[in-house]
Protein backbone atom coordinates (compact mmCIF):
# COMPACT_ATOMS: atom_id res chain seq x y z
CA UNK A 1 0.00 0.00 0.00
CA UNK A 2 0.83 4.07 -0.04
CA UNK A 3 3.51 4.87 2.23
CA UNK A 4 5.05 7.87 3.20
CA UNK A 5 8.85 8.55 4.01
CA UNK A 6 8.88 10.59 7.53
CA UNK A 7 12.05 11.82 9.02
CA UNK A 8 13.87 12.10 11.04
CA UNK A 9 12.54 9.31 13.25
CA UNK A 10 13.83 10.69 16.71
CA UNK A 11 15.03 14.20 17.66
CA UNK A 12 16.70 15.69 21.38
CA UNK A 13 16.67 19.19 21.47
CA UNK A 14 17.16 22.03 23.71
CA UNK A 15 14.41 24.16 24.94
CA UNK A 16 14.28 27.41 23.00
CA UNK A 17 15.29 25.53 19.58
CA UNK A 18 13.56 25.21 16.12
CA UNK A 19 12.95 21.94 14.79
CA UNK A 20 11.63 20.66 11.74
CA UNK A 21 10.57 17.49 10.08
CA UNK A 22 9.85 16.51 6.78
CA UNK A 23 7.65 13.86 4.96
CA UNK A 24 7.66 12.40 1.21
CA UNK A 25 5.78 10.28 -1.08
CA UNK A 26 6.81 8.81 -3.87
CA UNK A 27 2.92 9.45 -5.18
CA UNK A 28 0.88 12.75 -5.70
CA UNK A 29 -0.82 13.40 -2.32
CA UNK A 30 -3.85 15.78 -2.69
CA UNK A 31 -3.92 16.79 1.26
CA UNK A 32 -1.09 16.65 3.71
CA UNK A 33 -1.97 16.42 7.75
CA UNK A 34 0.23 17.00 10.25
CA UNK A 35 -1.12 15.61 13.83
CA UNK A 36 0.16 15.03 17.33
CA UNK A 37 -0.14 11.94 19.51
CA UNK A 38 0.69 12.35 23.40
CA UNK A 39 1.65 9.13 25.33
CA UNK A 40 -1.36 7.24 25.10
CA UNK A 41 -3.82 9.63 23.54
CA UNK A 42 -5.23 9.68 20.64
CA UNK A 43 -3.22 11.74 17.65
CA UNK A 44 -4.68 15.53 17.44
CA UNK A 45 -4.92 17.38 14.43
CA UNK A 46 -1.85 20.28 13.99
CA UNK A 47 -2.27 21.89 10.47
CA UNK A 48 -4.24 20.75 7.55
CA UNK A 49 -2.56 21.76 3.65
CA UNK A 50 -4.34 21.31 0.89
CA UNK A 51 -3.19 23.32 -2.04
CA UNK A 52 0.48 22.63 -3.55
CA UNK A 53 2.45 25.63 -2.12
CA UNK A 54 0.21 26.43 0.68
CA UNK A 55 2.54 27.08 3.63
CA UNK A 56 0.02 27.51 6.95
CA UNK A 57 0.95 28.19 10.26
CA UNK A 58 -0.83 27.37 14.23
CA UNK A 59 0.57 29.72 16.98
CA UNK A 60 4.46 28.11 16.97
CA UNK A 61 3.94 25.68 14.08
CA UNK A 62 4.41 26.11 10.13
CA UNK A 63 3.70 23.58 7.94
CA UNK A 64 3.90 23.64 4.08
CA UNK A 65 2.42 21.75 1.10
CA UNK A 66 5.40 21.11 -1.38
CA UNK A 67 5.28 22.05 -4.68
CA UNK A 68 5.47 18.99 -6.56
CA UNK A 69 2.58 17.31 -3.82
CA UNK A 70 4.74 14.54 -3.12
CA UNK A 71 6.55 16.25 0.02
CA UNK A 72 5.13 18.38 3.31
CA UNK A 73 7.39 19.56 5.92
CA UNK A 74 6.22 21.06 9.63
CA UNK A 75 8.37 23.32 11.61
CA UNK A 76 7.75 24.25 15.42
CA UNK A 77 9.35 27.43 16.27
CA UNK A 78 11.21 28.13 19.74
CA UNK A 79 10.26 24.57 21.39
CA UNK A 80 9.17 24.22 24.93
CA UNK A 81 8.71 21.18 26.94
CA UNK A 82 4.99 20.67 25.94
CA UNK A 83 6.09 20.29 22.22
CA UNK A 84 7.17 16.68 23.22
CA UNK A 85 5.31 14.21 21.45
CA UNK A 86 5.12 11.93 17.88
CA UNK A 87 4.20 14.11 15.30
CA UNK A 88 2.81 12.16 12.38
CA UNK A 89 2.05 13.45 8.91
CA UNK A 90 -0.68 11.76 6.80
CA UNK A 91 -2.26 12.13 3.73
CA UNK A 92 -4.59 11.70 1.21
CA UNK A 93 -3.45 10.02 -2.17
CA UNK A 94 -5.93 10.67 -4.36
CA UNK A 95 -9.28 13.18 -3.99
CA UNK A 96 -11.99 10.80 -2.58
CA UNK A 97 -14.76 12.00 0.66
CA UNK A 98 -13.58 8.46 2.31
CA UNK A 99 -10.32 7.02 1.55
CA UNK A 100 -8.38 6.32 4.53
CA UNK A 101 -5.51 8.45 5.90
CA UNK A 102 -2.40 7.22 5.21
CA UNK A 103 0.36 7.63 7.93
CA UNK A 104 4.04 8.34 8.07
CA UNK A 105 6.10 6.58 11.24
CA UNK A 106 6.53 9.74 13.31
CA UNK A 107 9.06 12.02 14.41
CA UNK A 108 9.51 11.40 17.97
CA UNK A 109 10.74 14.21 19.62
CA UNK A 110 12.16 15.27 22.85
CA UNK A 111 12.86 18.83 24.39
CA UNK A 112 15.28 19.47 26.92
CA UNK A 113 14.91 21.70 29.26
CA UNK B 1 -13.23 20.86 17.79
CA UNK B 2 -15.33 17.39 17.33
CA UNK B 3 -14.98 15.30 19.73
CA UNK B 4 -14.83 11.79 19.75
CA UNK B 5 -15.05 9.14 22.85
CA UNK B 6 -14.05 6.07 23.09
CA UNK B 7 -14.89 3.27 26.05
CA UNK B 8 -13.06 1.95 27.90
CA UNK B 9 -10.04 3.97 28.01
CA UNK B 10 -7.81 0.35 28.94
CA UNK B 11 -9.19 -3.02 29.33
CA UNK B 12 -7.66 -6.13 30.77
CA UNK B 13 -8.50 -9.63 29.73
CA UNK B 14 -7.90 -13.27 29.88
CA UNK B 15 -6.56 -15.19 26.64
CA UNK B 16 -9.86 -16.22 25.24
CA UNK B 17 -12.21 -13.48 26.21
CA UNK B 18 -14.01 -11.34 23.97
CA UNK B 19 -13.56 -7.66 24.54
CA UNK B 20 -15.95 -4.75 22.80
CA UNK B 21 -14.37 -1.42 22.37
CA UNK B 22 -16.69 1.56 21.67
CA UNK B 23 -15.88 4.89 19.63
CA UNK B 24 -18.65 7.25 19.48
CA UNK B 25 -18.56 10.64 17.90
CA UNK B 26 -20.27 13.39 20.91
CA UNK B 27 -21.33 16.13 18.95
CA UNK B 28 -21.27 15.33 15.23
CA UNK B 29 -22.47 12.47 13.26
CA UNK B 30 -20.35 9.74 11.53
CA UNK B 31 -21.00 8.49 8.25
CA UNK B 32 -16.85 6.99 8.24
CA UNK B 33 -15.17 5.22 11.07
CA UNK B 34 -11.55 4.38 10.97
CA UNK B 35 -9.91 1.35 13.46
CA UNK B 36 -6.24 1.70 13.89
CA UNK B 37 -3.99 -0.64 15.77
CA UNK B 38 -0.39 0.88 17.19
CA UNK B 39 2.36 -0.94 18.65
CA UNK B 40 4.48 0.50 21.04
CA UNK B 41 6.67 3.44 19.07
CA UNK B 42 5.18 2.52 15.90
CA UNK B 43 2.93 4.17 13.53
CA UNK B 44 -0.82 4.11 13.22
CA UNK B 45 -1.82 0.80 11.30
CA UNK B 46 -5.86 0.53 9.71
CA UNK B 47 -7.32 -2.01 10.20
CA UNK B 48 -10.83 -1.66 9.10
CA UNK B 49 -13.39 1.50 7.32
CA UNK B 50 -16.55 1.32 8.52
CA UNK B 51 -19.42 3.39 7.06
CA UNK B 52 -22.87 3.39 8.81
CA UNK B 53 -25.32 1.00 7.49
CA UNK B 54 -22.57 -1.19 5.46
CA UNK B 55 -20.11 -3.72 6.53
CA UNK B 56 -17.07 -2.56 7.45
CA UNK B 57 -13.70 -2.69 4.65
CA UNK B 58 -11.04 -4.32 6.32
CA UNK B 59 -7.17 -4.20 5.49
CA UNK B 60 -5.41 -7.32 4.37
CA UNK B 61 -4.26 -9.25 6.42
CA UNK B 62 -7.02 -8.11 9.19
CA UNK B 63 -9.31 -11.09 10.25
CA UNK B 64 -12.13 -9.56 9.79
CA UNK B 65 -13.62 -12.48 12.28
CA UNK B 66 -11.85 -11.95 14.83
CA UNK B 67 -12.10 -7.98 14.81
CA UNK B 68 -15.88 -7.83 14.07
CA UNK B 69 -17.14 -4.14 13.56
CA UNK B 70 -20.16 -2.81 13.70
CA UNK B 71 -20.99 0.61 12.44
CA UNK B 72 -24.93 0.60 13.69
CA UNK B 73 -25.52 4.27 13.78
CA UNK B 74 -24.16 8.28 13.09
CA UNK B 75 -22.80 8.09 16.46
CA UNK B 76 -21.24 4.91 17.05
CA UNK B 77 -19.30 2.06 16.17
CA UNK B 78 -18.17 -0.82 18.10
CA UNK B 79 -14.96 -2.91 17.97
CA UNK B 80 -14.85 -6.35 19.16
CA UNK B 81 -11.86 -8.58 19.75
CA UNK B 82 -13.31 -12.07 19.96
CA UNK B 83 -11.08 -14.44 21.45
CA UNK B 84 -8.59 -12.43 22.09
CA UNK B 85 -4.67 -13.10 22.49
CA UNK B 86 -1.40 -11.96 24.39
CA UNK B 87 -0.64 -10.65 20.40
CA UNK B 88 -3.59 -8.44 20.65
CA UNK B 89 -2.36 -6.54 22.76
CA UNK B 90 -2.59 -3.19 21.62
CA UNK B 91 -3.39 0.21 21.90
CA UNK B 92 -6.75 0.59 19.47
CA UNK B 93 -7.70 3.71 18.63
CA UNK B 94 -10.88 4.87 16.34
CA UNK B 95 -11.41 7.69 14.11
CA UNK B 96 -14.21 9.58 12.93
CA UNK B 97 -15.34 11.64 10.05
CA UNK B 98 -18.56 13.49 9.78
CA UNK B 99 -20.79 13.60 7.36
CA UNK B 100 -20.21 16.01 4.30
CA UNK B 101 -16.85 16.61 5.66
CA UNK B 102 -14.01 17.94 3.92
CA UNK B 103 -10.55 16.00 4.01
CA UNK B 104 -9.09 17.49 7.29
CA UNK B 105 -12.48 16.59 9.52
CA UNK B 106 -11.29 13.18 10.69
CA UNK B 107 -11.20 13.18 14.56
CA UNK B 108 -9.41 10.18 16.60
CA UNK B 109 -10.70 8.84 20.10
CA UNK B 110 -8.02 9.00 23.20
CA UNK B 111 -7.90 5.46 22.15
CA UNK B 112 -8.20 1.72 24.12
CA UNK B 113 -5.29 -0.05 25.58
CA UNK B 114 -6.10 -3.87 25.50
CA UNK B 115 -3.68 -6.08 27.63
CA UNK B 116 -5.00 -9.77 26.96
CA UNK B 117 -2.98 -12.16 29.95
Amino acid sequence: GQQLNQSPQSMFIQEGEDVSMNCTSSSIFNTWLWYKQDPGEGPVLLIALYKAGELTSNGRLTAQFGITRKDSFLNISASIPSDVGIYFCAGHPRFSGNTPLVFGKGTRLSVIA
Amino acid sequence: GAVVSQHPSWVICKSGTSVKIECRSLDFQATTMFWYRQFPKQSLMLMATSNEGSKATYEQGVEKDKFLINHASLTLSTLTVTSAHPEDSSFYICSARAAGAGLNEQFFGPGTRLTVL
